[in-house]
């Protein structure tokens, strides 16, 4: 089992570049996140997913959207990259319900923009 | 929302000694407290976590205790080793599907 596996690993992006990160797991977990992490504020939950299909809002969404068109991926886009977004991205997934579940982490995608 | 604090943001000790990290949270909803420890270029792992109808957990060296009255709750860490150096963070879940993280908080274990 791999578990939770981020790409890219890095990304440098100029201000108004799009991307997306990927987020794969392969232990059949219901639900998925995406956390963002900066110095000093801790890890700060961007979006969730409670199934296939299904997407909400987390405590700082703007700037970011995503899908999770098949069970095992989740993604994060950032249709207009600006430099507020630079940061360190986890995506974590729990079998279940988070509050009573472990979260797995994957290993983080550090991203840049200029 | 939820909102976590979590002292020291960085904690110095001696190798054998103890370590204890505090959090205090402000939802009196919360019922899971999740720590987590972060080494160096990596994603967050689980350590140790707590539910609400539990007031202390303890696996080996490490334990959690849990004032729901207070609505704070500490990490222990006893006979430090250098391998215990991290950054720890403590978190709140109200049992839906947000979880809310404390800032971190750097241990440096010193041999």
């Amino acid at each position: 089992n791999a578990g939770v596996t981020q790409t890219p690993k890095f990304r440098v992006l100029k201000t108004g570049q799009s991307m997306t990160l990927l987020c794969a797991q392969d232990m059949n977990h219901e639900y998925m996140y995406w956390y963002r992490q900066d110095p000093g504020m801790g890890l700060r939950l961007i979006h969730y997913s409670v199934g296939e299909g299904t997407t909400a809002k987390g405590e700082v969404p703007d700037g970011y959207n995503v899908s999770r068109l098949k069970k095992q991926n989740f993604l994060l886009g950032l249709e207009s990259a600006a430099p507020s977004q630079t940061s360190v991205y986890f995506c974590a997934s729990s079998p279940l319900a988070g509050g009573w579940n472990e979260q797995f982490f994957g290993p983080g995608t550090r991203l840049t923009v200029l | 929302g939820e909102n976590v604090e979590q002292h020291p943001s960085t904690l110095s000790v001696q190798e054998g000694d103890s370590a204890v990290i505090k959090c205090t949270y402000s939802d009196s909803a919360s019922n899971y407290f999740p720590w987590y420890k972060q080494e160096l270029g990596k994603g967050p792992q689980l350590i140790i976590d707590i539910r609400s109808n539990v007031g202390e957990k303890k696996d080996q060296r490490i334990a959690v205790t849990l004032n729901k009255t207070a609505k704070h709750f500490s990490l222990h860490i006893t006979e430090t080793q250098p391998e215990d150096s991290a950054v720890y963070f403590c978190a709140a879940s109200i049992g839906g599907n947000q979880f809310y993280f404390g800032t971190g908080t750097s241990l440096t274990v010193i041999p």
